[in-house]
């Protein structure tokens, strides 16, 4: 059964500070990872999505890595702002079942000016 | 285009008392998912619909609980007989299957609160 963790579970930095987000699942046998970002009262965004065949994607300050073999993600905040103040969630689309993300709890980040 | 849009936004129940949560897809999206995120709990899968298929009810927790789409559009779960662990906020996401990898797009969500 498929398990995602996302440590640490909450995080507080000063403003432009670079921070790595962690995410790790126990079964390598995925068919994609996605970050998310929750604000409260808006449901979730979709902030960078890495196929189980790609290495790492990229969107402005953000950038994700998979490593499947040992079940790793990390999302690597640049230069930290407080609009990116919000709860990040990991969750993984298991190979031949797509359509359930299996879902971590989540890192509640607090960027400080 | 317009997103994931779900109504009401907050919904507040007696226990005991039906309800019924609308969402509306992005438009031309085949699958539609419902998901549950209970206080300090992580997003649960609750259904899922692709076109005409037979729909995923796997995550569904009880009889209480169905859901219903149209075609390949408006989708409405129903809760019967609310209980308090029933308050949640309930999520709502598309996605153009088979295009885009499958890709997930997210509504606001409906926060129920059952008294």
């Amino acid at each position: 059964k498929q398990e995602v963790t996302q440590i640490p579970a909450a995080l507080s930095v000063p403003e432009g500070e670079n921070l790595v987000l962690n995410c790790s699942f126990t079964d390598s046998a995925i068919y994609n990872l996605q970050w998310f970002r929750q604000d409260p009262g808006k449901g979730l965004t979709s902030l960078l999505l890495i196929q189980s065949s790609q290495r790492e994607q990229t969107s402005g300050r953000l950038n994700a890595s998979l490593d499947k073999s040992s079940g790793r993600s990390t999302l690597y905040i640049a230069a930290s702002q407080p609009g990116d103040s919000a709860t990040y969630l990991c969750a993984v689309l298991n190979a031949g079942n797509n359509r359930k993300l299996i879902w971590g709890l989540g890192t509640s980040l607090a960027v400080n000016p | 285009g317009a997103g994931v849009s779900q109504s009401p936004s907050n919904k507040v129940t007696e226990k005991g008392k039906d309800v019924e949560l609308r969402c509306d897809p992005i438009s031309g999206h085949t699958a539609l998912y419902w998901y549950r995120q209970r206080l300090g709990q992580g997003l649960e899968f609750l259904i899922y619909f692709q076109g005409n298929s037979a729909p995923d009810k796997s995550g569904l927790p009880s009889d209480r609980f169905s859901a219903e789409r149209t075609g390949e559009s408006v989708s409405t779960l129903t809760i019967q007989r609310t209980q308090q662990e029933d308050s949640a906020v309930y999520l709502c996401a598309s996605s153009l299957y088979g295009v885009t990898y499958n890709e997930q797009f997210f509504g606001p969500g409906t926060r129920l609160t059952v008294l």
